[in-house]
């Protein structure tokens, strides 16, 4: 079975600011791993995905995680927060092979100007 | 590349009667679609797994005589919620993956808001 803990509900940052969206993942086999942004009463849009290539993966809108097998995690950063980040990130896992997606909780991403 | 579109974005509709939603895919074609549905501050709960030209299934404790789910073609899934209650009130999401390189990816619909009164 899998399953993804995304630490904090809500993350709070002032535009500029360092963006740090945390998920550390359990799952039996090497897994894939997805970060999806949603904004209000809109559907999930793919920010970045890990599928066993580079263990940095780039996104779009200057996002980026890294997957680290040794401390489970998969963490999204941002160098410096824009006031249209503001959204709720959900962090993803599937089985290499398996569309089906086990999602966390999601954070809310508040960015104050 | 990989659009999915849901229609209609919203509903209203009174209890006790059925509401359907479509799920499409745009410019490539899905021999399988997922629903979910999320509720206010909530994660998304995946509801069951629409495959082409068979019978959905279902993830435990989603009833399938309540929810109805139909996939009748390769860029189309639809789902009834059949006798709709207050309760069954919430955020509406389908999903298709990818192919080819592509097809470990989920592509997400826009979501349907639905509300029973």
């Amino acid at each position: 079975a899998q399953s993804v803990t995304q630490l904090g509900s809500h993350v709070s940052v002032s535009e500029g600011a360092l963006v740090l969206l945390r998920c550390n993942y359990s799952s039996s086999v090497p897994p894939y791993l997805f970060w999806y942004v949603q904004y209000p009463n809109q559907g999930l849009q793919l920010l970045l995905k890990y599928t066993s290539a580079a263990t940095l993966v780039k996104g779009i809108n200057g996002f980026e995680a890294e997957f680290k097998k040794s401390e489970t995690s998969f963490h999204l950063t941002k160098p410096s927060a824009h006031m249209s980040d503001a959204a709720e990130y959900f962090c993803a896992v599937s089985e290499p092979g398996y569309s089906t997606l086990t999602f966390g909780k999601g954070t809310m991403l508040l960015v104050s100007p | 590349g990989a659009v999915v579109s849901q229609h209609p974005s919203w509903v209203i509709c009174k209890s006790g009667t059925s509401v359907k939603i479509e799920c499409r895919s745009l410019d490539f074609q899905a021999t399988t679609m997922f629903w979910y549905r999320q509720f206010p501050k909530q994660s998304l709960m995946l509801m069951a797994t629409s495959n082409e030209g068979s019978k959905a299934t279902y993830e435990q404790g989603v009833e399938k005589d309540k929810f109805l789910i139909n996939h009748a073609s390769l860029t189309l899934s639809t789902l009834t919620v059949t006798s709709a209650h207050p309760e069954d009130s919430s955020f509406y999401i389908c999903s298709a993956p990818g192919t080819g390189d592509t097809q470990e990816t989920q592509y997400f619909g826009p979501g349907t808001r639905l509300l029973v009164l």
